[in-house]
């Protein structure tokens, strides 16, 4: 199994409240993903980095910041949390990443699950 | 614009019956990658198959099997003889840019 962990896998906050998540992987992948899964949506991509410091907005990305300051983790930040952020939250890695030279298969965390009340 | 519609929302079948679910693609690009995921009822998400926009042969794995159309951008996936542990959410995803996700279409097999 790829090593990818997140944290926490589950929090109940309450609106107006910031919130990280907490991506960690022992694979020295160079590309991290944050996506969101909610019904009749499948996944939707919040944001992503392609590097230490790099990174850049997805579909979804309102509402939502990250950082990067070491490889293996990618930390993902909501400032102040609303209802429509509840939602799972997947963290993934790849290899390669958004360019044509060649797209690597993403492998994904367990997922945390945030309601935010 | 990039967009993946999975029309069937649920689909339901008694186990060893064969079971195909569409996956229909929007690119404007020529160099793309097509994927399928499944969700099973545990949360986490498992590769099953990439396929590049310029190789249409049609793949088998076992009991699964894809068939790739670029002239009609359909990307479907088909199991053979079901059985209940292929009970998941099974979702198609295309790459160029970013990768984009259909909506998933849930698969019950019961006994």
């Amino acid at each position: 199994d790829a090593g990818i962990t997140q944290s926490p896998r589950h929090k109940v906050t309450e609106t107006g409240t910031p919130v990280t998540l907490r991506c960690h992987q022992t694979e020295n992948h160079r590309y991290m993903y944050w996506y969101r899964q909610d019904p009749g949506h499948g996944l939707r991509l919040i944001h992503y980095s392609y590097g230490v410091k790099d990174t850049d907005k997805g579909e979804v990305s309102d509402g939502y910041s990250v950082s990067r300051s070491k490889t293996e983790d990618f930390l993902l930040t909501l400032e102040s949390a609303t209802s429509s952020q509840t939602s799972v939250y997947f963290c993934a890695i790849s290899e390669s990443g958004h360019s044509n030279s060649g797209a690597n298969v993403l492998t994904f965390g367990a997922g945390s699950r945030l309601t935010v009340l | 614009a990039q967009k993946v519609t999975q029309a069937q929302t649920e689909i339901s079948v008694v186990e060893k019956e064969d079971v195909t679910l569409d996956c229909v693609y929007e690119t404007r690009d020529t160099t793309y990658y097509l994927f399928w995921y499944k969700q099973p009822p545990s949360g986490e998400l498992v590769f099953l198959i990439r396929r590049n926009s310029f190789d249409e042969q049609n793949e088998i794995s076992g009991r699964y099997s894809w068939n790739f159309q670029k002239s009609t951008s359909s990307f479907n996936f088909t199991i053979t003889a079901s059985q209940v542990v292929d009970s998941a959410v099974y979702f198609c995803a295309l790459f160029n840019n970013d990768m984009r996700f259909g909506a998933g279409t849930r698969l019950t097999v019961k006994p």
